[in-house]
């Protein structure tokens, strides 16, 4: 079984369209995450909430919006998407927050082109 | 702020040989230590992590890493690659928090 499952793992699109990348982790974890890596294979954390709450938002702009519906699921909505977010999007969970040091589970990625 | 600076951007080597994969941290205070690697079209699996105690760090598939405290550094090494250690090597860092901040990566790739 897949432990962090996000669909769809491959996107293309056009620029100023709205999409939606889902998420859902099945280890049973308090904590999710989205992190973008972009075409030099930087990864940065994007946002994590935890038990459906907001914990970090990294300064992101705001046509991204990160929806939980409930612990096991974090969803990622664009609005107006623009060239530069062509990227892997990768969802991630954690057993622990507010503590450093856990071990990070991550999906396969959401690789998507706007075009 | 803390940071990570992976000083290889990539690492060319033959099957069968020892390889080292360097990672420096900069921080004030201190620091959790990761590394993960991303196989290709694939999502990052945790390779290993350094909490507290022992400064050597044994992880999967055969992959050690050693905290230097004093020279802020988590290098990675592995006596012995396969092609199939072929891959991008992530080091991160996390400190207080579950945010982990990510060096920009090390393309090993291992030649027969």
């Amino acid at each position: 079984d897949t432990a962090v499952s996000q669909t769809p793992k491959y996107l293309v699109t056009q620029m100023g369209n709205d999409k939606s990348i889902k998420c859902e982790q099945n280890l049973g974890h308090d904590t999710m995450y989205w992190y973008k890596q972009d075409s030099k294979k930087f990864l940065k954390i994007m946002f994590s909430y935890n038990n459906k709450e907001l914990i970090i938002n990294e300064t992101v702009p705001n046509r991204f919006s990160p929806k939980s519906p409930d612990k096991a699921h974090l969803n990622l909505h664009i609005n107006s998407l623009e060239l530069g977010d062509s990227a892997v999007y990768f969802c991630a969970s954690s057993q622990l927050t507010g503590a450093a040091g856990n071990t990070i589970y991550f999906g396969e990625g959401s690789w998507l082109t706007v075009v | 702020a803390q940071s990570v600076t992976q000083l290889d951007s990539q690492v060319p080597v033959f099957e069968e040989a020892p390889v080292e994969l360097r990672c420096n941290y900069s921080s004030s205070v201190s620091v959790y230590l990761f590394w993960y690697v991303q196989y290709p079209n694939q999502g990052l699996q945790l390779l290993l992590k350094y909490l507290s105690g022992s400064t050597l760090v044994k992880g999967i598939n055969g992959f050690e890493a050693e905290f230097n405290k004093s020279q802020t550094s988590f290098h990675l090494r592995k006596p012995s690659v396969h092609i199939s250690d072929t891959a991008e090597y992530f080091c991160a860092v996390s400190v207080l928090t579950d945010k982990l901040i990510f060096g920009t990566g090390t393309r090993l790739q291992v030649f027969p």
